[in-house]
């Protein structure tokens, strides 16, 4: 069983709209949550971090952080054709964890001009 | 923004053969972890290593694997004997701390024929 579920695998939205991903941990330890955005065939970019309940924005992203039930979402509004990659949400522990991110399949997101 | 280089993209040799796989990662980091993703699947976690020693790894990071960092150059991956199940794309990734981001390079595709 995958401690990190993403949902959904796959998203189309136009452009212009906004664009909602889920990640789940079934992994009580952890305590962090990250966001990363690939292009294919380029190197993963880590695209926002979360550490505490609640909600950051920054510029057209937001991200959400539930810690009770360990689901964070992120949320991209004005959808641009450059937003279409994967996706990938990641998770980690604060300490004794030695920075080790257990990642999700990722959700590949389609802008559509 | 930072940049993790690995070296070669793509590697094709015969199983039982040694391979070497390279990365360059951000100059001032001092954390490096290799990540492998077999097609269809999630990045796994492999190891992670620090001041010249392997701080964790997974059970994918079977006995024929090794990793070293010889005087600040290339963070190595080798594999001695490869095997068919090793074929897979292989991230390095560096990061300044033990909780910080990791900035990831953009793989190596690995195939053993």
């Amino acid at each position: 069983q995958q401690k990190v579920q993403q949902s959904p695998e796959s998203l189309i939205v136009p452009e212009g709209g906004m664009a909602s991903l889920n990640c789940t941990s079934s992994d009580r330890n952890v305590d962090y949550f990250w966001w990363y955005r690939q292009h294919s065939g380029k190197s993963p970019k880590m695209l926002m971090s979360i550490f505490s309940n609640g909600e950051k924005e920054e510029g057209r992203f937001t991200v959400h952080l539930n810690k009770a039930s360990l689901h964070t979402s992120l949320h991209i509004r004005d959808s641009q054709p450059s937003d279409s990659a994967l996706y990938l949400c990641a998770a980690s522990m604060a300490t004794g964890g030695n920075n080790k991110l257990t990642f999700g399949q990722g959700t590949v997101l389609s802008v559509i001009p | 923004g930072p940049k993790v280089l690995q070296i070669p993209s793509h590697q094709i040799i015969d199983m039982g053969q040694m391979v070497t796989l390279n990365c360059d990662p951000v100059s001032n980091h001092l954390y490096f972890y290799w990540y492998k993703q077999i097609l269809g699947q999630q990045m796994e976690f492999l190891v992670n290593f620090y001041n010249g020693k392997v701080m964790e790894k997974s059970k994918l990071f079977k006995d024929q694997f090794s990793v070293e960092r010889p005087d600040g150059s290339y963070f190595t991956l080798k594999i001695q004997p490869t095997a068919l199940e090793d074929s897979a794309v292989y991230f390095c990734a560096s990061s300044d701390n033990s909780q910080n981001t990791l900035y990831f390079g953009a793989g190596t595709r690995l195939s053993v024929l």
